[in-house]
């Protein structure tokens, strides 16, 4: 079984640029997370959907974070512009009907 | 209410030493508290997870105990590896996404980065 697929793995932008990560879940994983995770710290989640609906984002800075999850499938997570303090990782992660939630490799984010 | 608190930032441990790893919560309502391992430049992998209506759950070289009067759980490596190194993440939620809301996401602690020596 394939994993959860995420890139790229590292991008490197200037302040006020703008930049999408794209994540493919497990397949037939009806949910998927998009976390936050800064350099020593524990992941934060941002945004959850269930298919291709969100059930939380109370976390995304939707002022410059947006997220979408068309067909239910794959999803891509936007920051414009980026600021410094958005240099992290960003984890992708899926889940089906159990708690077990699998994390893809992330995409290490530097904003310069 | 939201944290969950841990402990030790770091640990160094023998190899074949016992590796304690602890973690707090204040939030009585999470009913699911897993471990998660990271190793450098890969994501967080699920090592084990309980339910607090059991007090330990073993599987192979790691167990996990749980005090709900104390809102305390901890993570036990018995036998520690070189390969056990890596940075070790508790975790709590509210459960699957069957009760409604925003229950299912995890929230973590800040976690314990773990060297075996040999």
């Amino acid at each position: 079984e394939a994993g959860v697929a995420q890139s790229p793995r590292y991008k490197i932008i200037e302040k006020r640029q703008s930049v999408a990560f794209w994540c493919n879940p497990i397949s037939g994983h009806a949910t998927l997370y998009w976390y936050q995770q800064i350099l020593g710290q524990g992941p934060k989640l941002l945004i959850q959907f269930q298919n291709n609906g969100v059930v939380d984002d109370s976390q995304l800075p939707k002022d410059r974070f947006s997220a979408e999850r068309l067909k239910g499938v794959d999803s891509t997570l936007k920051i414009q512009p980026a600021k410094l303090e958005d240099s992290a990782v960003y984890l992708c992660a899926s889940s089906h009907q159990t708690d077990t939630q699998y994390f893809g490799p992330g995409t290490r984010l530097t904003v310069l | 209410q939201q944290q969950v608190k841990q402990s030790p930032q770091s640990l160094i441990v023998q190899k074949g030493g016992i590796s304690i790893i602890n973690c707090a919560y204040e939030n009585t309502a999470f009913d699911y508290f897993p471990w998660y391992q990271q190793f450098p430049g890969k994501g967080p992998a699920l090592l084990i997870a309980i339910r607090p209506d059991v007090s330990e759950k073993k599987e192979g070289r790691f167990t996990i105990s749980f005090n709900k009067s104390a809102k305390q759980f901890s993570l036990h490596i018995m036998d520690s590896q070189p390969g056990d190194s890596a940075t070790y993440f508790c975790a709590a939620s509210f459960g699957p996404l069957n009760y409604g809301g925003s229950q299912g996401n995890l929230i973590f602690g800040k976690g314990t980065k773990l060297s075996v020596k040999p």
